[in-house]
């Protein structure tokens, strides 16, 4: 059974880098797209990144100078890198199974940039 | 930005009642449209894909129809786990959400 789990710190100060790993299991990195999409505390989502090993990739425009993703197969998670975060980065963040799709979530984790 | 608009931003329903959530592109989208379920505390799940595919496991009273750019999900006799957060995506172009329409108990 595919399971997928967030973690990194909760709270980044302005200015600086958010990391986040997501770390999978039940299934091969290798065999699928992988995403990551945010939700922040009025609701609304926002598509961040997707990634396939084999190179294919693709970031929201509105993030593309800040946003990171890659994988690491021997590891068989993904991550998430989004650097000069400020309030407007506080969001829930998910990651997952899925190009354009999320077939499958994990359970998200919040990060808080203060103001 | 291809925007999704939602109507209505909530729909009050009693159990058994068929419901209709309907979800506007503001270009066209062909039936590049997903509609997701989302419970407090919980992650979105797919629901819908393709306009009107269901995804694994999802019961057959969710349907979802449209193309271009109106789109509607229909829940049949609603159940009492169907009380949730519902939202629309379109990926034509990257992939943007509707801000959400809620079902609560009437």
């Amino acid at each position: 059974q595919l399971q997928l789990k967030e973690s990194g710190p909760g709270l980044v100060k302005p200015s600086e880098t958010l990391s986040l790993v997501c770390s999978v299991s039940g299934a091969s990195i290798n065999d699928y797209y992988w995403s990551w999409v945010r939700q922040f505390p009025g609701k609304t989502l926002e598509w961040i990144a997707y990634m396939h090993h084999s190179g294919g990739a693709d970031y929201n425009p509105s993030l593309r100078s800040r946003v990171t993703m890659s994988l690491d197969a021997s590891r068989n998670e993904f991550s998430l890198k989004l650097t000069s975060v400020t309030a407007a980065d506080t969001a829930v963040y998910y990651c997952a199974r899925g190009m354009v799709t999320g077939h499958y979530w994990g359970p998200g984790t919040l990060v808080s940039v203060p103001s | 930005e291809i925007l999704m608009t939602q109507s209505p931003a909530t729909l009050s329903v009693s159990p058994g009642d068929r419901v209709t959530l309907s979800c506007r592109a503001s270009q066209s989208v062909g039936t590049s449209v997903a509609w997701y379920q989302q419970k407090p505390g919980q992650p979105p799940r797919l629901l819908i894909h393709g306009s009107s595919i269901r995804a694994t496991g999802v019961p057959a009273r969710f349907g979802g129809s449209g193309s271009a750019t109106q789109f509607t999900l229909t829940i049949n006799n609603l159940q009492s786990e169907d009380f949730a957060l519902y939202y629309c995506q379109q990926y034509n172009d990257w992939m943007t959400f509707g801000q959400g329409t809620k079902v609560e108990v009437k």
